[in-house]
């Protein structure tokens, strides 16, 4: 297995229209990470999976994104009715297990950029 | 609201030198420790983790964690002109955080040929 892979790595698109991302952690990987990263930022957590349950989204996160795992394997990250403050690096990340000793392992990105 | 704190830089270091990168969090129950680094545009990269107070060395790297004082650092050896990145600091929230990351806001070191 080569590590994470977030498909596409780079979308732009108008303003008001719908995205979805796509993200494989690695294989054996139970838990997958959703973040948002702006320029000079530190990753924003977005939203957690534990193999197919979500456990927990940011307060941050509007109602206009979803995700879901539907098999416990690969995920997908949707917003809807994009806005100019959407524009950002959305990164996937997967761990194995929880815990103090499990670090999580980063996938390339998707870089959304909202005309 | 649990924080971690990063010097934002830029950090400059002559080729050659010892970069030191430093790091401080607010939750005295914190008990693991990430180092990322991240090349502009690119995804964070796990460099080494902590748990035990004292150092950990690998190669180049080596990371030191002091946590009655609740700061963590990271020296890096014999600095390459390839170590330029922004160096960002995770600290694992512990169970009553689900075990997530709580990140720093990162570093940026430039090391000059």
């Amino acid at each position: 297995d080569t590590g994470v892979s977030q498909d596409p790595r780079h979308k732009i698109t108008k303003r008001g229209q719908n995205v979805t991302f796509r993200c494989d952690p690695i294989s054996e990987h139970n838990r997958l990470y959703w973040y948002r990263q702006t320029l000079g930022q530190g990753p924003e957590f977005l939203t957690y999976f534990q193999n197919e349950a979500q456990l927990e989204k940011s307060r941050l996160l509007s109602d206009r994104f979803s995700a879901e795992r539907p098999k416990g394997s690969f995920s997908t990250l949707e917003i809807q009715r994009t806005e100019q403050g959407d524009s950002a690096m959305y990164l996937c990340a997967s761990s194995l297990e929880a815990g103090l000793a499990y670090e999580q392992y980063f996938g390339p990105g998707t870089r959304l950029t909202v005309t | 609201q649990k924080e971690v704190e990063q010097n934002s830089g830029p950090l400059s270091v002559p080729e050659g030198a010892i970069a030191s990168l430093n790091c401080t969090y607010s939750d005295r129950g914190s008990q693991s420790f990430f180092w990322y680094r991240q090349y502009s545009g690119k995804s964070p990269e796990l460099i080494m983790f902590i748990y035990s107070n004292g150092d950990k060395e690998d190669g180049r790297f080596t990371a030191q964690l002091n946590k009655a004082s609740q700061y963590v650092s990271l020296l890096i050896r014999d600095s390459q002109p390839s170590d330029s990145a922004t160096y960002l600091c995770a600290v694992n929230g512990g169970k009553d955080s689900n075990y997530q990351l709580i990140w720093g806001a990162g570093t940026k070191l430039i090391i000059k040929p």
